[in-house]
């Protein structure tokens, strides 16, 4: 049981190309969130899902898109990177009552 | 709108002093209301969480957290402070009607001094 997995730990991109974010659960959990931190900011949520098939915006989506085409997989797309997306990248999910379980996060750096 | 305050950027105590670490909530009904420590370079652990009930709540790694509805706060406490408590702490809620999403405040680092 490796709860929630997140791919890659750390990643630099230049200005203007894309990437994927990876999250991954084994725990069947419907509910995923994606959040960014920031210093001084705590975290925001970019977007959630509650089921496959299923997204929605949190408070920061614009340069983000998401899909849940699977109860386990949901990734994060950067497409045209910009130095404003440089952060740490958490997944969650969520079980039962109210028990969160938060990924290790992926700290980007756009360049 | 649904808001969680953290008013205190930055805290630093001695170790073995006492630590209170203010949070405050905007929100017209009761939220759930949850306190989590991140460790530098580390993902986010629950402390404690409240939903209802007794407004005196115990987590882990001693620290308690009192609900007070009058003043919209949740805030969390320690009695004597360890060198490991050094990290940063975030009060986070959630609302009903929310999709289960949790609301973080901007979280308040803590250094402890030897």
């Amino acid at each position: 049981n490796a709860g929630v997995t997140q791919t890659p730990k750390f990643r630099i991109l230049k200005i203007g190309q894309s990437m994927t974010l990876q999250c991954t659960q084994d725990m069947n959990h419907n509910y995923m969130y994606w959040y960014r931190q920031d210093p001084g900011m705590g975290l925001k949520l970019i977007y959630y899902s509650v089921g496959a098939g299923i997204t929605d915006k949190g408070e920061v989506p614009n340069g983000y898109n998401v899909s849940r085409s699977t109860t386990e997989d949901f990734p994060l797309r950067l497409e045209l990177a910009a130095p404003s997306q440089t952060s740490v990248y958490f997944c969650a999910t969520l079980q039962g009552e109210y028990g969160y379980t938060f990924g290790s996060g992926t700290r980007l750096t756009v360049v | 709108a649904q808001s969680v305050t953290q008013p205190d950027i930055h805290i630093t105590v001695s170790e073995g002093a006492s630590l209170e670490l203010r949070c405050n909530y905007s929100y017209g009904a009761t939220p759930y209301l949850f306190w989590y420590v991140q460790s530098p370079g580390q993902g986010l652990q629950l402390l404690l969480k409240y939903f209802s009930g007794d407004t005196l709540v115990q987590g882990i790694k001693g620290f308690e957290a009192e609900f007070k509805r009058s003043q919209s706060s949740f805030n969390l406490r320690k009695p004597s402070v360890h060198w490991s408590d050094a990290a940063e702490y975030f009060c986070a809620f959630v609302f009903s009607g929310g999709y289960n999403k949790l609301i973080f405040g901007a979280g308040t680092r803590l250094a402890v001094h030897p």
